[in-house]
């Protein structure tokens, strides 16, 4: 398997409610990345996991809470969202966070809608 | 802090013309430069990377050139298809974290 998976394709979620967004990925990499896109723009990191562990948070909103429940499964639990955050996100993976090479291979992103 | 910026942002050409997109870093430790396309609504998919050891790679009708001195790396595809039609973003990995620093993006149109 060589691919990224995320669920759901699409979300809509009201300001007081609690999602979360799944990603997993079977091509035994340790390296796992949260991303958020807005339209027309390049992705933006969010979170990087390494061997299961958090790596780098880049200052993101205590609304948005990852987590990485084994080497294959990484999860963004969201809560008390603003529309502002609509955007896709999108999960990657690679081999290994500090390799010097580290291609990144994506899923198909989860489209949020924040009403 | 670092970047990368990309130019053009968007650029039309004919089918069958060639296309050049063009990437400039600020990370003189930077190695690994890859690049994504993008279609409407897909996720992003690595199309063509280069190494810091190597000049130039080709790969069919898609070419990446690095100039190190001059930081910057240029995406050339020759003889453009309509389905060459998306986005196209260049990356710089940033020496220390390995994060990927992205260029701002190019919008490419392939007119039939």
């Amino acid at each position: 398997d060589t691919e990224v998976t995320q669920t759901p394709k699409h979300l809509v979620m009201g300001m007081t409610n609690k999602k979360s967004l799944k990603c997993e990925q079977h091509m035994g990499h340790r390296a796992m990345y949260w991303y958020k896109q807005k339209a027309k723009k390049p992705p933006e990191l969010m979170f990087v996991y390494s061997y299961e562990k958090l790596s780098i948070n880049e200052s993101v909103p205590s609304r948005f809470s990852p987590e990485c429940p084994n080497s294959s499964l990484l999860n963004l639990h969201l809560h008390a969202l603003q529309p502002e955050d609509s955007a896709l996100y999108l999960c990657a993976s690679s081999q290994d966070q500090v390799a010097a090479y580290n291609e990144q291979f994506f899923g198909p992103g989860t489209r949020l809608t924040v009403l | 802090g670092e970047n990368v910026e990309q130019h053009p942002s968007t650029l039309s050409v004919q089918e069958g013309d060639s296309a050049v997109i063009k990437c400039t870093y600020s990370d003189s430790a930077s190695n690994y430069f890859p690049w994504y396309k993008q279609e409407l609504g897909k996720r992003p998919q690595l199309i063509i990377d280069i190494r810091s050891n190597v000049g130039e790679k080709k790969d069919q009708r898609i070419a990446v050139t690095l100039n190190k001195t001059a930081k910057h790396f240029s995406l050339h595809i020759t003889e453009t298809q309509p389905e060459d039609s998306a986005v196209y973003f260049c990356a710089a990995i940033l020496s220390g974290t390995y994060k990927y620093i992205f260029g701002t993006g190019t919008r490419l149109k392939v007119l039939a």
